[in-house]
């Protein structure tokens, strides 16, 4: 059975601070693995998917590695801003699951920039 | 605009009642997907449809049932056999069948049971 874990919980930094939010993953037979954005109350937004083939993706201040063979995903984001607030969930797809879209999600790590 | 829309914003429910989750998609994607979300949890598979007229349980479909009789609509009945309905819901889509595709989701609908 696939469990995704993010640790911490929580986080809070300085604005400024370069950050690296945990994703891990007990399976390695993933067909690809996202990094969502979430805001209080509000849908998931995709920041960044990076397919079982490669090791890291980038999107502005955000960069998404993968390692398969550790189980482990981390998403660093570069200079901090208040904007950067919400939590950050990774969700893996599987290899069995790879026709039918079926996700996996973490429990989420909730960031605060503070100005 | 393309997207994902869900009604109601914020729904109460009593007990026993029975309450119909709207979710439509203007981006003629094949697949929709709804999960629940607990506070301080991440999302959990309720049920997920990839074409018209079928539909699968997902990981947590006790007391929960859904349609798809068109494309652009998956609308979510949670039953009064759900003992725990108090719950965020989110509602996702994706075009099928490519090895890119990403989830979009709309913006949710919370439910409380009074």
């Amino acid at each position: 059975k696939q469990e995704v874990t993010q640790i911490p919980a929580a986080l809070s930094v300085p604005e400024g601070e370069n950050l690296v939010l945990n994703c891990s993953f007990t399976d390695s037979a993933i067909y690809n693995l996202q990094w969502f954005r979430q805001d209080p109350g509000k849908g998931l937004t995709s920041l960044l998917l990076i397919q079982s083939s490669q090791r890291e993706q980038t999107s502005g201040r955000l960069n998404a590695s993968l390692d398969k063979s550790s189980g482990r995903s981390t998403l660093y984001i570069a200079a901090s801003q208040p904007g950067d607030s919400a939590t950050y969930l990774c969700a893996v797809r599987r290899i069995r699951s790879s026709n039918t879209g079926k996700l996996i999600f973490g429990q989420g790590t909730t960031l605060q920039v503070k100005p | 605009d393309g997207g994902i829309t869900q009604s109601p914003k914020y729904l109460f429910r009593k007990e026993g009642q029975n309450v119909t989750l709207s979710c439509e998609q203007n981006l003629n994607h094949d697949a929709m997907y709804w999960y629940r979300q607990d506070p301080g949890q991440g999302l959990r598979l309720i049920y997920y449809s990839q074409i018209v007229n079928d539909f699968q349980k997902g990981d947590i479909a006790e007391g929960y049932s859904v349609s798809r009789e068109k494309k652009e609509s998956f609308p979510l009945t949670v039953t009064s056999a759900q003992k725990n309905p108090t719950a965020f819901y989110l509602c996702a889509s994706t075009l099928a069948g490519t090895s890119t595709d990403t989830q979009y989701f709309g913006p949710g609908t919370r439910l409380t049971v009074l």
